[in-house]
């Protein structure tokens, strides 16, 4: 079945330096791919997502390209802030939108001052 | 955006009784809605999806009579674990499906069967 698979965490940087959180995925037909994000205390927020190949997301300073012959959605960011600290989830979805949703395991990021 | 709120947050029950988890679509009304189970450091599993007016979808190897759905209202559905055991201990998240096909979540229940 359809799977995603996430960098392990925790992943800890300083402020402004540069991010990637790995997400590859396998699935059978051509899906959506998704990345959230849970702040402390609260529920998942999308944060962006591609719906074909070579889609680009985009959204808080964060990206993420839709690479179907690498099936990757590495997620990046060039500069940091302490506020990005939360847990991040990459996920896919077989049929057009965010129907059944499948995650990865989550990374946790911190920030550090 | 769309907000769903859970509730409760937290709560602790002991061994052998029921509990019964709300998800609400604030300000929207949602014919859909899943329910999933996060494990510690684990991703979330999909348990089931809720569909307003019919019967829940259950995932491979969920149990029906042990994680009971309802879905009565295009803005509330219910979770109630049956005769929950402590290996039920997990944390449990709703999404509600916008018309448009956006997920918005719930911020989870922590549920601790002693």
């Amino acid at each position: 079945g359809d799977s995603v698979t996430q960098m392990e965490g925790p992943v800890t940087l300083s402020e402004e330096a540069f991010l990637t959180i790995n997400c590859t995925y396998t699935a059978t037909g051509y899906p959506s791919l998704f990345w959230y994000v849970q702040y402390p205390g609260e529920g998942l927020q999308l944060l962006l997502k591609a719906t074909k190949a070579d889609d680009k997301g985009s959204n808080k300073g964060f990206e993420a390209t839709y690479r179907k012959e690498t099936t990757s959605f590495h997620l990046e960011k060039g500069s940091v802030q302490v506020s990005d600290s939360a847990v991040y989830f990459c996920a896919l979805s077989d049929h057009q939108g965010a129907q059944k949703l499948v995650f990865g395991q989550g990374t946790r990021l911190t920030i550090n001052p | 955006g769309a907000v769903v709120s859970q509730h409760p947050s937290w709560v602790i029950c002991k061994s052998g009784t029921s509990v019964k988890i709300e998800c609400r679509s604030l300000d929207f009304q949602a014919t859909t809605m899943f329910w999933y189970r996060q494990f510690p450091k684990q991703s979330l599993m999909l348990m089931a999806t809720s569909n307003e007016g019919s019967k829940a979808t259950y995932e491979q190897g969920v149990e029906k009579d042990k994680f009971l759905i309802n879905h009565a209202s295009l803005t509330l559905s219910t979770l109630t674990v049956t005769s929950a055991h402590p290996e039920d201990s997990s944390f449990y998240i709703c999404s509600a499906l916008l018309d448009k096909g956006e997920a918005f979540f719930g911020q989870g229940t922590r549920l601790t069967v002693v």
